[in-house]
């Protein structure tokens, strides 16, 4: 069965450090690729996304992934953790391209410690 | 502002007491979808409409309705809602060419008691 497994449900990093969130799919065939952030009481908000084009893409406030296909992995990185990076954050794929369904993973929740 | 909306945003009821959750987009999508989010789930996709009158099926359908009768508009209905159903529920909504990045309500957090 298709899957997403984001590794860690809770990271805690200090500010200013290295942020490395991190997901894994399940496919033999590149997918569409995706990270959306939810901050409290609020809806999900894209970050960046892949789909078949350079294999390191650049999302917005500082955040960027990079598709690995012998890896099957689409590991979100920033290089330096602000407070303000601090909420959930979720790993979606589209596998199926006839109905554009999203399969989500479980979510990490990013703490920034002072 | 292009956007979706939710209605509505908080929501508490009793066992078996029929609801609607309202959803519209301005953005003249053709994709729409629900989503219900539970904690170390993530989010799981319960119906989607493909275009007018196109509705399906997703992971997680039991217990819920949904239509799809105009463009914009795209409500889950809640027939007899029973605790389990309890959860915070989002509406989505994409084009169906380009990158296929879906835009998301600012969710409904209902009770069920």
């Amino acid at each position: 069965a298709q899957s997403v497994t984001q590794l860690g449900s809770h990271v805690s990093v200090s500010e200013g450090a290295l942020v490395l969130l991190r997901c894994n799919y399940s496919s033999s065939v590149p997918p569409y690729l995706f990270w959306y952030v939810q901050y409290p009481n609020q809806g999900l908000q894209l970050l960046l996304k892949y789909t078949s084009a350079a294999t390191l893409v650049k999302g917005i406030n500082g955040f960027e992934a990079e598709f690995k296909k012998s890896e099957t992995s689409f590991h979100l990185t920033k290089p330096s953790a602000h407070m303000s990076d601090a909420a959930e954050y979720f790993c979606a794929v589209r596998f199926n391209f006839g109905n554009e369904k999203l399969t989500f993973g479980t979510g990490t929740r990013l703490t920034i410690i002072p | 502002e292009a956007q979706v909306t939710q209605n509505p945003r908080y929501l508490i009821t009793v066992t078996g007491k029929k609801l609607t959750v309202t959803c519209s987009q301005n953005m003249n999508h053709e994709y729409m979808s629900w989503y219900r989010q539970d904690p170390g789930l993530g989010l799981r996709q319960i119906y989607y409409s493909m275009n007018v009158e196109v509705t399906d099926k997703g992971d997680v359908p039991e217990g819920y309705k949904v239509s799809r009768k105009e463009k914009r508009n795209f409500p889950l209905i809640l027939e007899s809602p029973s605790p389990n159903q309890t959860s915070l529920y989002f509406c989505a909504s994409s084009h169906r060419t380009g990158g296929y990045e879906q835009y998301f309500g600012p969710g409904t957090r209902l009770t069920v008691t």
